[in-house]
C-alpha cells in the first residue's frame, strides 16, 4: 500500500501546453508539499499545505498553482509550461507541521514525477 | 535563513569500505536532521534522523551523530555494498514548525564497485 502516490511517473509536453500532477496520500497526514528536483539533484521547496491551507510558497512563478481539495490530496497545476520548467517534482507529507508536536520530525516521500519540457 | 552544505561527489569505493559523508548546516533554533537516500530511478527514502543534540540515528548499518558544537551529522558505514549505491541528501527540519520543511544539501552520490 504506497503511502504517498503521484500520478503520472512520467510526463513528457510541448512548451506553452498546461499540465497537472496529482498526489494522494493515505497517511491520515495534516501537512503535504511539493518540492522541485533539478537536473543536478539539488532539492527545494515549493509549497507546503497545513490542513489544506497554503503555509509556505517559495518564491515560485504564478504559472504553477497548487490545489488542495482535501487533506489527503495536494495537486500541481503548470500552466505555459516552459523548458526550465523540466525536472523531477516530489511529493510528500507529515503528520503535522514539521516541529510541531514531539516526533513529528518525518516527512514521506512519493516516487517523484520526472517531467520533461521540449 | 537554513543551509546545508554536504560534501560533492560522486564517491566512489570499494565493497566493504568504510564510508563517511561530511554534512554541515545553519540554522536558528534547534533543528532535526536528517539522511534521506534516492536510488536509482526511485524517490526519497527516509535513511535515518536525529531530533537533538548527541543522538544517533542508525539504520540499515548506516550511522550519523547529530553534533551541536561542530554543527555537523556526519553519515558512516563501516561496510558499504553494492546496493548501497545511490544518492545521499542530508537534511534539516526547522524546529519553530512555522517554517515546516525540510532544508536539502546538494546530494552526494555514492557509487560503490566490486
Amino acid at each position: 500500500d504506497t503511502a504517498v502516490s503521484q500520478t503520472p511517473k512520467y510526463l513528457v509536453t510541448q512548451m506553452g501546453n498546461d499540465k497537472s500532477i496529482k498526489c494522494e496520500q493515505n497517511l491520515g497526514h495534516d501537512t503535504m508539499y511539493w518540492y522541485k528536483q533539478d537536473s543536478k539533484k539539488f532539492l527545494k521547496i515549493m509549497f507546503s499545505y497545513n490542513n489544506k491551507e497554503l503555509i509556505i510558497n517559495e518564491t515560485v512563478p504564478n504559472r504553477f498553482s497548487p490545489k488542495s481539495p482535501d487533506k489527503a490530496h495536494l495537486n500541481l497545476h503548470i500552466n505555459s509550461l516552459e523548458l526550465g520548467d523540466s525536472a523531477v517534482y516530489f511529493c510528500a507529507s507529515s503528520q503535522a507541521l514539521l516541529g510541531v508536536g514531539s516526533g513529528n520530525t518525518e516527512a514521506f516521500f512519493g516516487q517523484g514525477t520526472r517531467l520533461t519540457v521540449v | 535563513g537554513n543551509s546545508v552544505t554536504q560534501m560533492e561527489g560522486p564517491v566512489t569505493l570499494s565493497e566493504e569500505a568504510f564510508l563517511t559523508i561530511n554534512c554541515t548546516y545553519t540554522a536558528t533554533g534547534y533543528p532535526s536532521l536528517f539522511w534521506y537516500v534516492q536510488y536509482p530511478g526511485e524517490g526519497l527514502q527516509l535513511l535515518l534522523k536525529a531530533t537533538k543534540a548527541d543522538d544517533k540515528g542508525s539504520n540499515k548499518g548506516f550511522e550519523a551523530t547529530y553534533r551541536k558544537e561542530t554543527t555537523s551529522f556526519h553519515l558512516e558505514k563501516g561496510s558499504v555494498q553494492v546496493s548501497d549505491s545511490a544518492v545521499y541528501f542530508c537534511a534539516l527540519s526547522d524546529g519553530t514548525g512555522t517554517a515546516s520543511k525540510l532544508t536539502f544539501g546538494t546530494g552526494t552520490r555514492l557509487q560503490v564497485t566490486l
